[in-house]
């Protein structure tokens, strides 16, 4: 089962404009992490934010952690045709002395040249 | 530094034929995870694998199985093929004692097709 739902599941911008993705939990976590996906291949990690964290930034990228509402956004400032892909928000889930990460369901993101 | 290694890259297969994939992990890391993901669907957690022995299962039928070696290195075995096994098959590393505070790495995955 998905841990995760992301919102919205497509997103259509121009280049140059921001693109804003939304990610909901359902249960309490350690740490919540946001990865890209290429055309169908191997995820790349992008951002790891903890659970005591609210808002967490890497080059273009703005992450932040509402965890009272289970949330958590992707803002991805001045877009590119690069930027183009899919992203999922993954939750940690630690069982059996191991971490385990859920996927959500993803956004499929389309930056127009 | 290699990064997570998958074979193979595609495979054909016919329903109730037997599959193996193979996953060796990133360097230095010591756990192996499976995920299968549909197509438009997110990754589905399979089971992962640390100290040659399953740690966590995901809900999938026992008809999918898997193996670590001493290497760390990882197969998935899938018997009695279904159509609905078609996916792409992700593999992805982590160190244990990272306490998954740094997330996976992945392999470029291994795309399976049943007919």
């Amino acid at each position: 089962s998905q841990q995760g739902e992301e919102d919205p599941q497509a997103l259509s911008i121009q280049e140059g404009e921001n693109a804003t993705m939304n990610c909901s939990y359902k249960t309490s976590i350690n740490n919540l992490q946001w990865y890209r996906q290429n055309s169908g291949r191997g995820l790349v990690h992008l951002i790891l934010i903890r659970s005591n964290e609210r808002e967490k930034h890497s080059g273009r990228l703005r992450v932040t952690l509402d965890t009272s509402k289970k949330s958590s956004s992707l803002l991805i400032t001045a877009s590119r045709a690069a930027d183009t892909a899919s992203y999922f928000c993954a939750t940690d889930a630690y069982t059996s002395g191991t971490y385990k990460y859920i996927f959500g369901t993803g956004t499929r993101l389309k930056v127009l040249a | 530094d290699a990064g997570v290694t998958q074979s193979p890259t595609h495979l054909i297969k016919t329903r109730g034929q037997q599959v193996t994939l193979r996953c060796s992990p990133k360097s230095g890391h010591d756990t192996v995870s499976w995920y299968q993901q549909a197509l438009g669907q997110g990754p589905q957690f399979i089971f992962q694998y640390y100290e040659e022995e399953e740690r966590q299962r995901g809900n999938f039928p026992d008809r999918f199985s898997g193996h670590q070696f001493p290497n760390y290195s990882s197969e998935l075995n899938v018997n009695a093929l279904l159509l609905g096994d078609s996916a792409l098959y992700l593999c992805a590393s982590s160190l244990r004692t990272f306490r998954g505070n740094y997330g996976y790495t992945f392999g470029s995955g291994t795309r399976l097709t049943v007919v």
